[in-house]
């Protein structure tokens, strides 16, 4: 089968950098999700990871390492608006296109 | 504006009864998503459809229903055999590793 594991909360202090870590056991994948969630609201794409490596967009950046089987989600100049949940997800090979979601870390932003 | 609507945004059903949960998209997007997310939890995939006329079960499709008729639209309907169907529900599109979502039903059973 398929799993991912995140933190199920981490606190940091606004404009410090954080680190949401999502490790996984799967036998195949196509690149690594993640996703943002405010309570109440709907989860919002925020990067995508095909290749191993870093990717940067503006304050949020995210890695893969598929040898690691390990990747996280980077949060830097925090600010209270970026207090939400954090998911992981893969689509695994031979899953019909859908995702597999972590738990979620639930970030919370502190003054 | 392109997107998912959902609706209604608050739904609330006395026990027993079955309701159908709406879902559109005109993204022009193959593949739909129903997941279940309750408080404090990630989200359950319920089904989904890779193509019209066609969807699988996901990992706790006991108690639903949905039907794909057409591209833009994926209904779901929680029947009276769903034995806790008080959740947010939410769907979603995708057109290849990138989910869309709505933003969702919350459904109370009173």
């Amino acid at each position: 089968g398929q799993s991912l594991e995140q933190p199920s909360e981490v606190t940091a202090v606004e404009g410090a950098i954080v680190q949401i870590n999502c490790t996984y056991q799967t036998s195949g994948f196509y690149g690594l999700s993640w996703y943002q969630q405010h309570d109440g609201g709907a989860p919002t794409f925020l990067s995508y990871n095909a290749l191993d490596g870093l990717e940067e967009t503006g304050r949020f950046s995210s890695f893969l390492s598929r040898s690691d089987s390990y990747g996280y989600l980077l949060l830097q100049e925090l600010q209270m608006k970026d207090s939400a949940s954090y998911f992981c997800a893969v689509r695994g090979y031979n899953q019909g296109g859908k995702l597999i979601f972590g738990q979620g870390t639930e970030l919370s932003v502190k003054p | 504006d392109g997107g998912i609507t959902q609706s209604p945004k608050y739904l609330f059903r006395k026990e027993g009864q079955n309701v159908t949960l709406s879902c559109e998209q005109n993204l022009n997007h193959d593949a739909m998503y129903w997941y279940r997310q309750d408080p404090g939890q990630g989200l359950r995939l319920i089904y989904y459809s890779q193509i019209v006329n066609d969807f699988q079960k996901g990992d706790i499709a006991e108690g639903y229903s949905v039907s794909r008729e057409k591209k833009e639209s994926f209904p779901l309907t929680v029947t009276s055999a769903q034995k806790n169907p008080t959740a947010f529900y939410l769907c979603a599109s995708s057109g290849a590793d990138t989910q869309y979502f709505g933003p969702g039903t919350r459904l109370t059973v009173l």
